[in-house]
């Protein structure tokens, strides 16, 4: 069964202080791994695909990156308003939007 | 552009009621997928509609039903309401060809008291 497990749950980081999230995933076959910003009272908002193990995505101050097992959400330098819970979801088969969300990474950066 | 809209955004309901909830897509865009979400659970995938076909189901029973129209309008409805069908109902839209790169509405809020 596909699977997608984020670590970790909750994250407090001071500005300017980088880390990373990870997402963990077993599918059958991955079509694309993507990662997904929620503001609270919010939609997901999209932010990157990963399509194979090796591909690596940048935005800002944030970069995604993939290999055969998990991704890795970098944020370098962050700022109060990179705030928000972040979400990765996996792809596992053609002709569908369908996507395995994980539970997610809530940020809090403070000034 | 406008986004993706959904109605109501809260409502409350008891045990034992149904719901229909709606959900406009962005102009242009023909498919239609639904999630619930919940603290524990997270999102889970509802179902998918693309050009009125259902596409995808989830896991979910029966009670879950959804559709979509000529306009790519869509709605879904809970029937028999339970307790633990509160939660946030997310719709979101994509262009024709699936991509995972979903464009979310804002949710409709539930709760069943």
């Amino acid at each position: 069964e596909d699977q997608v497990t984020q670590s970790p749950e909750a994250l407090r980081l001071q500005e300017g202080e980088s880390s990373s999230l990870n997402c963990s995933y077993t599918v059958s076959g991955l079509r694309g791994l993507f990662w997904y910003r929620q503001d609270p009272g919010k939609g997901p908002e999209f932010l990157f695909t990963l399509y194979s193990a090796g591909e690596e995505k940048e935005k800002e101050r944030l970069k995604a990156t993939l290999t055969k097992k998990e991704s890795f959400l970098h944020i370098t330098a962050p700022k109060p308003e990179d705030s928000a819970t972040y979400l990765c979801a996996v792809q596992g088969s053609y002709n569908t939007d369908k996507l395995i969300f994980g539970t997610g990474t809530r940020l809090q950066v403070f000034p | 552009k406008a986004g993706v809209t959904q109605t109501p955004r809260y409502l409350i309901k008891t045990r034992g009621q149904q719901v229909t909830l709606s959900c406009s897509p962005i102009s242009g865009h023909r498919s239609v997928s639904w999630y619930q979400q919940t603290p524990g659970q997270g999102l889970q995938f509802l179902f998918e509609y693309f050009s009125e076909t259902q596409r995808n189901k989830g896991n979910f029973p029966g009670r879950f039903s959804g559709r979509q129209f000529s306009n790519s309008r869509s709605e879904m409805n809970v029937s028999t309401l339970e307790l633990g069908d509160s939660a946030l109902y997310l719709c979101a839209s994509n262009r024709d060809q699936p991509s995972g790169e979903l464009f979310f509405g804002e949710g409709s809020r539930l709760t069943v008291l």
